[in-house]
């Protein structure tokens, strides 16, 4: 079975700082991973992946992850926040191969930036 | 491309009322989803379909049904709704899953049902 942690559940900072949120997976077999983003009264969507090849990962709006597999963590990292990235933030994991193809969700973190 | 598309928006029931929240896809996806967010939870799969005609349990579905007669749309189903059950319901779809293809692998969000129930 797979499972997330993410490890925060509010993480507040000041704009123009940089942020890091932490997510750690528990799996027996590869897994993709992915950061979705949920900004308030709407549905998640996709800020970024990790399937395979290169264990740094960029994605939308300056947001970049980096895949460690040794401390099997996939941690969100964004080096300069704006207001209005203020927003829930999910890890999730899923096989990549064998085993269920459906992605398990961490609990989320509430990102909070403050002016 | 109007995406995944859920309807209502918002709902209040009261106990022991019956509804049935849709979800419509336009994205020709294969693979469509239920979930529920409650607070400091996360999402929760209710139940989930990988084709038309095709449904199976997710890690919650106790009170829930759901049904995929047309491969576009994913019913969600309270025979008998409780105070418990008061969320936001969320539907997602992806595509058919082959390997090698990185894109088939995101889900596709709606913008959510909240339901109330008294």
């Amino acid at each position: 079975a797979q499972s997330v942690t993410q490890l925060d559940s509010q993480v507040p900072v000041f704009e123009e700082a940089p942020v890091e949120l932490r997510c750690n997976y528990s799996s027996s077999v590869s897994v993709y991973l992915f950061w979705y983003v949920q900004y308030p009264n709407q549905g998640l969507q996709l800020l970024l992946k990790y399937l395979s090849g290169s264990t740094l990962v960029k994605g939308i709006n300056g947001f970049e992850a980096e895949f460690n597999k040794s401390q099997t963590s996939f941690h969100l990292r964004k080096p300069s926040v704006h207001i209005s990235d203020t927003a829930e933030y999910f890890c999730a994991v899923r096989h990549a191969s064998g085993g269920s193809y459906i992605p398990t969700f961490g609990r989320g973190t509430s990102l909070i930036v403050h002016p | 491309n109007a995406g995944v598309t859920q309807t209502p928006k918002f709902r209040v029931l009261k106990t022991g009322q019956s509804m049935t929240l849709l979800c419509a896809q336009d994205m020709n996806h294969e693979y469509m989803y239920w979930y529920r967010q409650d607070p400091g939870m996360g999402l929760r799969l209710i139940h989930y379909s990988v084709g038309e005609g095709t449904t199976a349990k997710g890690e919650v579905p106790d009170g829930y049904n759901v049904s995929r007669l047309k491969k576009q749309n994913f019913l969600l189903g309270l025979e008998s709704a409780a105070p418990s059950q008061t969320s936001v319901y969320f539907c997602a779809s992806s595509p058919l899953r082959l390997a090698g293809l990185g894109d088939q692998e995101t889900q596709y969000f709606g913008p959510g049902t909240r339901l109330l129930v008294l």
